[in-house]
């Protein structure tokens, strides 16, 4: 079993651009969260998906903006980036009936410059 | 709202030494309350969690935390310490209500002196 992975491992985009971060769960699992994490800081929920849709959301502006495809993969897509977006994302993944269950990915590393 | 806080942004303790490190919630359900590490560029891995059952949860690596209703606490031990065991250390806490959305505290940074 793979577990979350996530790709790309680093990126670096200039102010302004969109930026797109994926994940694949965890074999089983059909929930994903996504989860941004400042230098220092703990993580903070951006959004949660199930079947296909937003089920929550957390307080990110719309900038932030995501996607879950059939093979409960999902897409974490952030536009007009900011100094302040540079962060390191996680996805986390559960099932929907355990979800204290969630597995993390090893996060995608995002410099914003 | 639910929230968590870590006493302590760092600590440092001696190999074989007793580890200790505090988390305070506040919930307005009954929480569920976990336990996370993360070693340096990886991402967090699930050392143990409360979920309603037993109070004194053990978890990987020796690590063990107690729920504490009264004092509203979740603090995480480890009777000695281990250099492997350096790392950042954070709690989270979360509800039957909130389909798996956790809140995280500030983390706190273990470091173990040979």
């Amino acid at each position: 079993d793979a577990g979350v992975t996530q790709s790309p491992t680093h990126l670096i985009k200039t102010r302004g651009q969109q930026v797109t971060l994926r994940c694949s769960p965890k074999s089983g699992h059909d929930t994903v969260s996504w989860y941004q994490q400042a230098l220092g800081q703990g993580p903070q929920f951006i959004f949660q998906y199930y079947e296909e849709e937003e089920r929550q959301r957390g307080n990110f502006p719309d900038r932030f903006s995501g996607h879950q495809f059939p093979n409960y993969s999902s897409e974490l897509n952030v536009n007009a980036l900011l100094l302040g977006d540079s962060a390191l994302y996680l996805c986390a993944s559960s099932p929907r009936d355990s979800p204290t269950e969630a597995f993390f990915g090893q996060g995608t590393r995002l410099t914003v410059v | 709202a639910q929230s968590v806080t870590q006493l302590g942004s760092h600590v440092s303790v001696s190999e074989g030494a007793l580890v200790l490190l505090r988390c305070n919630y506040s919930s307005s359900v009954p929480p569920y309350l976990f336990w996370y590490v993360q070693y340096p560029n990886q991402g967090l891995q699930l050392l143990l969690k409360y979920t309603s059952a037993a109070t004194l949860v053990k978890g990987i690596n020796g690590f063990e935390a107690e729920f504490k209703k009264s004092e509203t606490s979740f603090h995480l031990t480890k009777p000695s310490a281990h250099m492997s065991d350096a790392a950042e250390y954070f709690c989270a806490v979360s509800d039957a209500n909130q389909g798996g959305k956790l809140i995280f505290g500030q983390g706190t940074e273990l470091s173990v002196k040979p």
